[in-house]
């Protein structure tokens, strides 16, 4: 199952509200994960079953979704936010991932 | 609190092999299903598998582009995960992460350790 997230890059500034879209090749149920990377770091996950947040994850993170379209809001951006950010399929295997998105500070 | 370290990566040759070690506490590790991922440099993130646990037979599931090369086990009375790389090729050079499966059912991981560089290289 291929994953598609849009944009790849986003330039944004602190207290933008943000949306990251990924977009499955076949349907997915929620099965689908979102996670936070920073350079250097092991990635963090943030959401899962599309929706359900992960302990100690900021209330401004949240998900939807379900079947082939989901999405990833940052309601108000703060500085430790800027950061790669990954979708994940576990509906079926092999486990993929989407391409990243890259958050950048405008 | 929960903590994966891995080990044992480093530099090998085409052809050569590596085991990597992921030493895990702060959770009860024969419970859990537990997985590999990796991440070659400045590319994106690739599961390359993942062994269930006691319960479920500690059944192995693999990323096509290393099956029948690599092989995920492990050790409950160590608390440890390895990962056994025969084959090496230069595109398997990347960092490996340990990961801690959260549930049976949907295998999402929710801790990660910091990861160890793996080099493919003459």
């Amino acid at each position: 199952i291929q994953l598609t997230q849009s944009p790849s890059s986003l330039s944004a500034s602190v207290g933008d509200r943000v949306t990251i879209t990924c977009r499955a090749s076949q349907g997915i149920s929620s099965y689908l994960a979102w996670f936070q990377q920073k350079p250097g770091k092991a990635p963090k996950l943030l959401i899962y079953a599309a929706s359900t947040l992960q302990s100690a994850v900021p209330s401004r993170f949240s998900g939807s979704g379900s079947g082939t379209d989901f999405t990833l809001t940052i309601s108000s951006l703060q500085p430790e936010d800027f950061a790669t950010y990954y979708c994940q399929q576990l509906n079926s295997y092999p486990i993929t991932f989407g391409q990243g998105t890259r958050l950048e500070i405008k | 609190e929960v903590q994966l370290v891995e080990s044992g990566g480093g530099l090998v040759q085409p052809g050569g092999s590596l085991r990597l070690s992921c030493a895990a506490s702060g959770f009860t590790f024969s419970d859990h299903y537990m997985a590999w991922f990796r991440q070659a440099p400045g590319k994106g993130l690739e599961w390359v598998g993942r062994s269930r646990n006691k319960v479920n037979s500690y059944s192995t599931e693999y990323a096509a582009s290393v099956k029948g090369r690599f092989t995920i086990s492990r050790d409950d009375s160590k608390n440890s995960l390895y990962l056994q790389m025969n084959s090496l090729k230069t595109e398997d050079t990347a960092v490996y992460y340990c990961t801690r499966v959260r549930s049976a059912g949907a295998e999402y991981s929710d801790y990660w350790g910091q990861g160890t560089l793996v080099s493919v290289s003459s």
